[in-house]
């Protein structure tokens, strides 16, 4: 199946820093890539969603200055951490949506770890 | 929130035997239902789907079924095998649109 790939795997930082999470589909093209975050023995919350060129729609209740997402291109998509505090640790998941593909397939990337101290 | 719940957030079942993960859904507009399989630290993979037009998907050893009325579907896997042992999420997706919600996720053991 198509590879999606996220870097880095893991970050630790300082509380008040930013942090960059890139997303990659290699080996397709996505219009649409998902942003979803996963706390300890919870679910994958959706956090966002977004378009190739265009602005990102957020889920009630995340906090779009502080989640920053660029989709520049077909193929990568930025989720920025801006100003982490420590509750924002956590398991981030990006997916994308091949375009060539139905409505239903959509890939996983292997997540990025973040904990901020 | 809610719209999708797996209430069972654990699962173990001996190696050879079914095992059955259950999942509930609230919103009448979803079309289309998903399970995935998801390792620690990894990202969730796909194991098999269904749509609303049909009630049973299968594919080897797991099988998909959906009761529409009563907002259920449930994953059967046989025979259970120990690398069977992850966490699975349920998924829905409403018809004409694009994001999936996810169920919290069921930890299946497999005991060999």
């Amino acid at each position: 199946g198509a590879v999606v790939s996220q870097h880095p795997s893991w970050v630790i930082c300082k509380s008040g820093t930013s942090v960059k999470i890139e997303c990659r589909s290699l080996d397709f093209q996505a219009t649409t890539m998902f942003w979803y975050r996963q706390f300890p023995k919870q679910s994958l919350m959706l956090m966002a969603t977004s378009n190739e060129g265009s602005k990102a729609t957020y889920e009630q209740g995340v906090e779009k200055d502080k989640f920053l997402i660029n989709h520049a291109s077909l193929t990568l998509s930025t989720l920025t951490v801006t100003s982490a505090h420590p509750e924002d640790s956590s398991f981030y998941i990006c997916s994308a949506r091949d375009r060539t593909s139905g409505l239903n397939e959509q890939f996983f990337g292997p997540g990025t770890r973040l904990t901020v101290l | 929130d809610q719209q999708v719940k797996q209430n069972s957030p654990s699962l173990s079942v001996q190696e050879g035997r079914i095992s059955i993960l259950n999942c509930d859904y609230t919103n009448s507009m979803f079309d289309y239902f998903l399970w995935y399989k998801k390792y620690p630290a990894e990202g969730p993979t796909f194991l098999i789907s269904i749509s609303s037009i049909k009630d049973k998907n299968e594919d080897g050893r797991f099988t998909v079924f959906l009761n529409k009325s009563a907002k259920h579907l449930s994953l059967h896997i046989v025979p259970s095998q120990p690398g069977d042992s992850a966490v699975y999420f349920c998924a829905a997706r409403a018809r004409n649109n694009n994001d999936m919600r996810f169920g919290a996720g069921t930890r299946l053991t497999v005991k060999p």
